[in-house]
């Protein structure tokens, strides 16, 4: 079964400081992997999402993530956090479900990003 | 724009009455999805149509039902709402490409049970 851990249910960080939130995937097929923002009372919005065309993956609002086989890894990144940015981060892995030609997402349990002015 | 509507976005039931949550889409995809959301977890799958057909995961009980009468709606109802059953309640649609594919969220639905 594929699953995603995410390390650490909140992170802090200073404006204009570098954000990194981690997740880890558990495959057995080469996976395809999403990073999805939450912000309060709100539903998911697509940050960015790996399909094995490239490793480093670009996203919205200046995010990134890097796949790294070699560490099972698919870390999201931004330089210089935001106050907008402050929100709850989820990363997800595909699989199939029942019935051809659907997948679902299962998600990591997320982290919520704090800003600090 | 095209995108995935719910409605309502908070909705207050009593213990054991029926509850039924909407959702609409303008995206034209296949497949429509419900997850359920618990404060601080992350969100689970119940159940998706790829068009007609309906597929149930095995642990979603069987309170939870799910009607699609058309490409553009699909609705959850809950039979008789329990106190655990408070959450928030996600729709989100896709198009039938595979692993690939985006799902596309709405707003949401947060479920209280008095």
């Amino acid at each position: 079964a594929q699953s995603v851990t995410q390390l650490g249910s909140h992170v802090s960080v200073s404006e204009g400081a570098l954000v990194l939130l981690r997740c880890n995937y558990s495959s057995s097929v080469p996976p395809y992997l999403f990073w999805y923002v939450q912000y309060p009372n709100q539903g998911l919005q697509l940050l960015l999402k790996y399909t094995s065309a490239a490793t480093l993956v670009k996203g919205i609002n200046g995010f990134e993530a890097e796949f790294k086989k070699s560490e099972t890894s698919f870390h999201l990144t931004k330089p210089s956090a935001h106050m907008s940015d402050a929100a709850e981060y989820f990363c997800a892995v595909s699989a199939p479900c029942s019935g051809a030609g659907s997948y679902q997402l299962t998600f990591g349990k997320g982290t919520k990003l704090s800003v600090i002015p | 724009d095209a995108m995935v509507i719910q409605n309502p976005r908070y909705q207050v039931t009593q213990f054991g009455k029926p509850v039924t949550l909407s959702c609409s889409q303008t995206l034209n995809h296949n497949v429509m999805y419900w997850y359920q959301q618990k404060s601080s977890q992350a969100p689970k799958l119940l159940f998706h149509y790829y068009d007609k057909d309906f597929n149930n995961e095995a642990d979603t009980p069987d309170n939870f039902q799910s009607r699609r009468p058309n490409t553009s709606f699909c609705f959850l109802d809950i039979r008789s709402p329990g106190l655990g059953d408070a959450a928030m309640y996600l729709c989100a649609t896709s198009r039938a490409g595979g692993y690939i594919e985006t799902q596309y969220f709405g707003p949401g639905t947060r479920l209280l049970v008095l």
